[in-house]
């Protein structure tokens, strides 16, 4: 079992580039979600979706684009980036729950430059 | 949506007992208390999770008053590989799950 795998581990770029971070679940979870950590800052949430064909904006969207079309996948759009975006992103993921709180469960993390 | 409070870091030694604690005023009635541990360059990973009053695993104790506006999460006899970023979280499945800035624990042999 893979559990969360995010692709590239590691990216650099220069303003204004786009791309886009990978993250793919093989649990069949229905919520996923895009965190992303800075120094001092803790986790801040990007986007996240309670299954295919919705997502909703967390505390700090702009600049980020999401789109669910499968349970497995999730990928983060970067349309225009800049220096400010350099951090460290994560993906999470967990069943949904109408009794519970379902623990998340993370991937390793892409590290993100923006020169 | 919950907003919670922990001290910024703690120090402890190896083999005594650490108790973090997060306050949370404003939990609504359905809302969970999980807490998370992170070691550095990985991603955080699920240590506990109550509702009310005590729970406990292999790894930790989390102790929930009745009120339900604080919680404490109890690392018994901690080891040098303790020494990470503990974060608590409040809601429900499929919030808008935030967390804070966490604690920063040291453990020194």
């Amino acid at each position: 079992n893979a559990g969360v795998t995010q692709t590239p581990k590691f990216q650099v770029l220069k303003t204004g580039q786009s791309m886009t971070l990978q993250c793919a679940q093989d649990m069949n979870h229905e919520y996923m979600s895009w965190y992303r950590q800075d120094p001092g800052m803790g986790l801040r949430l990007i986007h996240y979706s309670v299954g295919a064909g919705i997502t909703d904006q967390g505390e700090v969207p702009n600049g980020y684009n999401v789109s669910r079309s499968t349970t497995e996948d999730f990928p983060l759009r970067l349309l225009s980036a800049a220096p400010s975006q350099t951090s460290v992103y994560f993906c999470a993921s967990s069943y949904l729950s109408a009794a519970t709180n379902e623990k998340l469960f993370f991937g390793s993390g892409t590290q993100l430059s923006v020169l | 949506l919950a907003k919670t409070t922990q001290p910024i870091s703690m120090d402890s030694y190896e083999g005594q007992e650490v108790n973090i604690t997060c306050s949370h005023n404003n939990i609504a009635t359905n809302d969970y208390i999980t807490w998370y541990q992170q070691f550095p360059s990985q991603g955080p990973r699920f240590i506990i999770q109550g509702y009310k009053t005590k729970v406990t695993n292999e790894v930790a104790s989390l102790f929930i008053p009745a009120d339900r506006k604080s919680s404490t999460l109890s690392l018994p006899r901690v080891s040098l590989s303790d020494t990470a970023v503990y974060y608590c979280l409040v809601g429900v499945s499929g919030d808008k799950l935030t967390f804070g800035t966490g604690t920063r624990l040291a453990v020194r042999p």
